[in-house]
């Protein structure tokens, strides 16, 4: 069955730390992978999305994942956090069908 | 150009009861999709409408009913509501793009089973 993975359930960090939040996938053929962030009070919102070609995929606010096949992983990073990332993080991956699995989220939270 | 809109906000019902939530989609979308969200949970896919059939569907059970309408607009109907239906739901819009689409989400219904 597909589902999407994430191991950190909640990261602490300090302000300019660096991040990366594991994600990992477990189905084959082709994948469109997504990271969505949550802000306190705020709706899931688009970070950064991959369907395919390079597999360094740039999103807002400073954020980017690598696609690594043969780890079927999608690691979301950032060189340096601030303050207002403090949000919960969701990894998501599906088929060209549409549906989307969800991973449980990692809550980050940034300490000044 | 507005996102997507989701009403009611919030919710109370009690067990047994019935529900209608309601989606609009984001401007230029033909697809919606439906998600619950538990509690320290991530979203669960309920099902998918295109041109008003249900394209998809997760593993919920004949409780959870849906309708697309011709402005692509939908509702999410649950009947005989259990205390475990207690959750956000999610609306998501995107435009069908050949295996590349982009989900876009409401705000969430937050849904309360007495």
């Amino acid at each position: 069955a597909q589902s999407v993975s994430q191991h950190n359930h909640h990261v602490i960090l300090s302000e300019a730390a660096s991040l990366e939040l594991g994600c990992n996938y477990s189905y084959g053929g082709t994948v469109n992978l997504f990271w969505y962030v949550q802000y306190p009070g705020q709706h899931l919102q688009l970070l950064l999305k991959y369907f395919s070609g390079d597999p360094l995929v740039k999103g807002i606010k400073g954020f980017e994942a690598e696609f690594i096949k043969s780890k079927f992983s999608f690691n979301l990073r950032k060189p340096s956090v601030q303050w207002s990332d403090t949000a919960e993080y969701f990894c998501a991956g599906g088929s060209t069908l549409g549906r989307l699995y969800f991973g449980r989220g990692t809550q980050l939270t940034v300490w000044p | 150009d507005a996102g997507v809109t989701q009403s009611p906000t919030h919710l109370i019902k009690t067990r047994g009861q019935q529900v209608t939530l309601r989606c609009s989609p984001k401007s230029g979308h033909d697809t919606v999709s439906w998600y619950q969200q538990a509690l320290g949970q991530g979203p669960q896919f309920i099902f998918q409408y295109y041109e008003e059939e249900e394209r998809q569907r997760g593993n919920f059970p004949d409780r959870f009913s849906g309708h697309q309408f011709p402005n692509y607009s939908s509702e999410l109907n649950v009947n005989a509501l259990l205390l475990g239906d207690s959750a956000l739901y999610l609306c998501a819009s995107s435009l069908l793009a050949g295996g590349r689409e982009t989900q876009y989400f409401g705000p969430g219904t937050r849904l309360l089973v007495l």
